[in-house]
């Protein structure tokens, strides 16, 4: 499964910038991905989604790619605005006989500077 | 999605005591789940809760230290027992609406061991 780190990859953007947070899932077997943000003292919330039989799909704002053959996935944010600033969240999939099972990425803390 | 919330928001308990979190959905789900999230760090998956029968639980976590029910589709419980510092975290509950895979968050309960 991902690892979990101790420190927060960062990543600090321009308001009006395009962002790309990027995530490294291990299990080859992952059908199904998953973008969160999470704001401070939240839980995450759904951004998108994407299936294993796709490679992009976009959102309002949002795209998400997927590139199994080196199991990288990214989301990209257009025109980043200071409401954006939390920290985005991949989680992968993988069904297993006793139903789904997320396991998360380590997270990374997007900032917007006005 | 789902309608998702939990009590209590937060709590600040005395070591050696042991407190229940509360999740409660606005409609039935197939599935609901705990997950532990550390300082700084990313969401840990404890159990899977299941209606009617014993939950399931990852490695690392045991039914004695985190006892759960769920009575019904739309509640669950999630008892921290034994409480020691080590055990201040956020406590999140996430459900999965009719084998839809994508799972979505109540707000979490900060709980803070002293």
């Amino acid at each position: 499964g991902e690892s979990v780190g101790l420190h927060l990859p960062t990543l600090s953007v321009q308001e009006g910038d395009n962002s790309i947070i990027n995530c490294a899932y291990s299990n080859s077997a992952s059908d199904y991905f998953i973008w969160y943000k999470q704001e401070s003292g939240k839980g995450p919330q759904f951004i998108i989604d994407i299936r294993s039989n796709m490679d992009k799909r976009q959102g309002q704002r949002v795209t998400v790619l997927l590139n199994k053959t080196v199991k990288h996935l990214s989301l990209q944010i257009a025109a980043t605005q200071p409401g954006d600033s939390a920290v985005y969240f991949c989680a992968e999939n993988s069904q297993e006989t006793s139903g789904s099972r997320l396991t998360f990425g380590e997270g990374t803390q997007l900032t917007v500077n006005p | 999605s789902a309608v998702i919330s939990q009590k209590p928001s937060r709590d600040i308990c005395q070591r050696g005591t042991s407190l229940t979190i509360q999740c409660q959905v606005d409609s039935q789900v197939t599935m609901m789940f705990w997950y532990r999230q550390q300082p700084g760090q990313s969401l840990t998956l404890i159990a899977t809760a299941n209606q009617g029968s014993e939950a399931t639980y990852e490695s690392g976590f045991v039914i004695d230290k985190f006892p759960i029910s769920r009575p019904n589709l739309t509640f669950s419980t999630l008892t921290v027992s034994n409480m020691s510092p080590e055990d201040s975290s956020i406590y999140l509950c996430s459900v999965e609406v009719a084998r839809a895979d994508t799972q979505y968050f109540g707000p979490g309960t900060r709980l803070t061991v002293l």
